[in-house]
């Protein structure tokens, strides 16, 4: 089955800096990527999603990168804001079966103002 | 926000009852998923349901646990007898043409 894995677990950046989280799958013919956003105590919320013929995706502040040669996508947040400060989730979401996703472990991430 | 209620969302009980977490979501969607979310664990799929059928439920850890469907605007996850490492916080979620759609969350709390 697929596996994805996560990196970093944790990220501190200051306000107004960049911050990156890079994912790795295992399965080839995964063809859909989503980001969620988690802030504390409330539920998973999609930020971003890529599908696998798309190289890339902007959506104001946030970019997700995809890479499927080296099967690996990436989270892109510019200019940090406090309210950025919350836990995200890569997935991953295989061709074959089309319905269940598998996620990362997720990065909290926590901009210092 | 798909629309997603889930019932109730704090739950605190002692070991051995039984524990009864509902899901009703909008309707219109097909596929229904079952999730636990703990620290050491994340995030992981419990069972999901396509058209009320279970389609995989081989993330169902126990057969304490079991889930159902009776209709498209329904589902059950219910824990018999519960133990404090059952203690998470669960969510239902539906799917939309591609992602999924998170409800609330149930916190609950086995002592």
């Amino acid at each position: 089955g697929e596996n994805v894995e996560q990196h970093p677990s944790t990220l501190s950046v200051q306000e107004g800096d960049s911050a990156v989280i890079k994912c790795t799958y295992s399965d080839s013919a995964s063809n859909y990527f989503p980001w969620y956003k988690q802030e504390l105590g409330k539920r998973p919320q999609l930020i971003i999603d890529i599908r696998s013929n798309v190289g890339e995706k902007k959506d104001q502040r946030i970019a997700v990168t995809l890479n499927k040669t080296a099967k690996h996508f990436s989270l892109h947040i510019t200019e940090t804001q406090p309210e950025d400060s919350a836990v995200y989730f890569c997935a991953a979401r295989p061709g074959t079966t089309g319905n269940q996703f598998y996620f990362g472990t997720g990065t909290s991430l926590t901009v210092i103002p | 926000d798909a629309g997603v209620i889930q019932s109730p969302r704090h739950e605190v009980t002692e070991m051995g009852q039984e524990v009864t977490l509902r899901c009703k979501p909008i309707s219109g969607h097909d596929y229904l998923f079952w999730y636990r979310q703990t620290m050491m664990r994340g995030l992981e799929l419990l069972i999901y349901f396509n058209n009320n059928v279970p389609i995989d439920d081989s993330g169902m850890p126990e057969d304490r646990f079991s889930a159902k469907m009776p209709n498209a605007s329904f589902s059950t996850l219910k824990i018999q007898p519960s133990e404090p490492r059952d203690s998470a916080v669960y969510f239902c979620a539906v799917k939309g043409v591609d992602t999924q759609y998170f409800g609330p969350g149930t916190r609950l709390t086995v002592l």
